[in-house]
């Protein structure tokens, strides 16, 4: 089975500063990894997601996430957020080969702030 | 626009209704599943079903059971509603390749 960890319930950050918000999992098995975003009284949107090839995932408003294999980590980063990126963000796995459940993380609550 | 379609956005209901909620895909997916959302717990899945007339628990099916009587529709029922039931009900869809999902937008369910 596979678990992820989102050791960050909550992270405050001023307009226009970078942030990263942490993902870790285990998993025995090769994995998928995806990240997540819930607006508020919304349901979740694909941000991102690591298939394979390289590590460096990006998405269209300038989140990116590294696939870390040997820290087990895909931590998303934004080099600098703006305020409409306050949402919760959800890291999730599955292992490889397709048609399986995700496993998700307890999310992170990113507020940002003027 | 491809979507998943949740009936109700908001629900109350008593304690020891039976509470129906839907969830219909237009993207003939074969994979579908229910999730509920609590602050702190992140997403726990209840049931998940790989095809019509399928389906298999997940990691908290206690008080929950699943219909797919045809492929783009998939219900929740609660077969007699209790407090500790209320919370955001999520329903996803996926391809058979499973790579990442397709959310609907939420029910928020009140058990009073």
């Amino acid at each position: 089975a596979q678990s992820v960890t989102q050791l960050d319930s909550q992270v405050p950050v001023f307009e226009e500063a970078p942030v990263e918000l942490r993902c870790n999992y285990s998993s025995s098995v090769s994995v998928y990894l995806f990240w997540y975003v819930q607006y508020p009284n919304q349901g979740l949107q694909l941000l991102l997601k690591y298939l394979s090839g390289s590590t460096l995932v990006e998405s269209i408003n300038g989140f990116e996430a590294e696939f870390n294999k040997s820290q087990t980590s895909f931590h998303l980063r934004k080099p600098s957020v703006h305020i409409s990126d306050t949402a919760e963000y959800f890291c999730a796995v599955t292992r490889t080969g397709g048609g399986n459940k995700l496993t998700f993380g307890t999310g992170t609550q990113l507020k940002v702030e003027l | 626009d491809v979507k998943v379609t949740q009936s109700s956005r908001y629900l109350v209901k008593r304690t020891g209704e039976k509470v129906f909620l839907e969830c219909v895909q237009d993207m003939d997916h074969e994979n579908m599943f229910w999730y509920r959302q609590d602050p702190g717990l992140g997403l726990r899945l209840i049931y998940f079903s790989y095809d019509v007339k399928m389906k298999e628990k997940g990691d908290i099916p206690e008080g929950y059971s699943v219909s797919r009587e045809k492929k783009e529709r998939f219900s929740l029922i609660l077969e007699s509603a209790s407090t500790n039931q209320t919370s955001m009900y999520l329903c996803a869809s996926s391809s058979i390749q499973g790579y990442g999902y397709t959310f609907g937008s939420g029910t928020r369910l009140t058990v009073v």
